[in-house]
């Protein structure tokens, strides 16, 4: 049964300190997806990835997020250094889209989630 | 700015009923719209799509419908069991079945059946 994992699945830290999330997308999906959901905005877009490179990452406080995908089964989502609003549950999504002549359905798959407290 | 709007938090509907969740959109480049169902400490999962050339798709109990004119689509379940009690987000993507876009969610209904 394919499925989209994501570690940690609980991350409680103090402020100031680094938090490091990863996620192995389904094999054979192109496009990997960083979301945030909070209370407040619900959904949001962090960044994504597309055949490992990246293609948006204006959702993201730059200064202090960054996401990398060194290789097609491994994407990471680095917060350095943690702020208390940083609080969230944070989902990895992987698709296989834009590729010609492939079948699409078009959806994502989400992993369960990362739920990070910065204290 | 939402672009994705579901105005609904909450809705308790009775088992057996009909469950109506709505979801407005602003872009009308949109023209792939999905919705993903959410359980506690779970990830969201895939329910049922609809392209923007189609008014209507349904799967068994669930039927989505496409509003175009007044950017609006909905979702309907029917009958509603108790199992359906979940988070519902609405999303919408510009790249069709070909996702060259991402999905830009709803901030979710929470869907309460009652037995």
């Amino acid at each position: 049964d394919a499925r989209v994992t994501q570690t940690p699945r609980h991350k409680v830290t103090e402020m100031g300190q680094e938090v490091t999330m990863r996620c192995q997308p389904i094999l054979g999906h192109n496009t990997v997806f960083w979301y945030r959901q909070t209370m407040m905005q619900g959904l949001e877009l962090l960044a994504y990835f597309r055949n490992r490179a990246p293609l948006d990452d204006s959702g993201m406080p730059k200064d202090r997020f960054s996401a990398e995908m060194p290789d097609a089964t491994l994407a990471t989502l680095k917060i350095q250094p943690s702020e208390p609003r940083d609080s969230a549950v944070y989902f990895c999504a992987s698709g296989r889209v834009g590729r010609p002549g492939l079948p699409n359905t078009g959806e994502l798959f989400f992993g369960e989630g990362s739920r990070l407290t910065v204290l | 700015d939402q672009q994705v709007k579901q105005n609904s938090p909450s809705l308790s509907v009775q088992e057996g009923r009909i469950s109506i969740l709505n979801c407005d959109y602003t872009n009308s480049m949109f023209d792939y719209f999905l919705w993903y169902k959410k359980y506690p400490a779970e990830g969201p999962t895939f329910l049922i799509s609809i392209s923007s050339i189609k008014d209507k798709n349904e799967d068994g109990r669930f039927t989505v419908f496409l509003n175009k004119s007044a950017k609006h689509l909905s979702l309907h379940i029917v009958p509603s069991q108790p199992g359906d009690s979940a988070v519902y987000f609405c999303a919408a993507s510009a790249g069709g079945l070909r996702g060259n876009t991402p999905l830009v969610f709803g901030k979710g209904t929470r869907l309460s059946v009652i037995a």
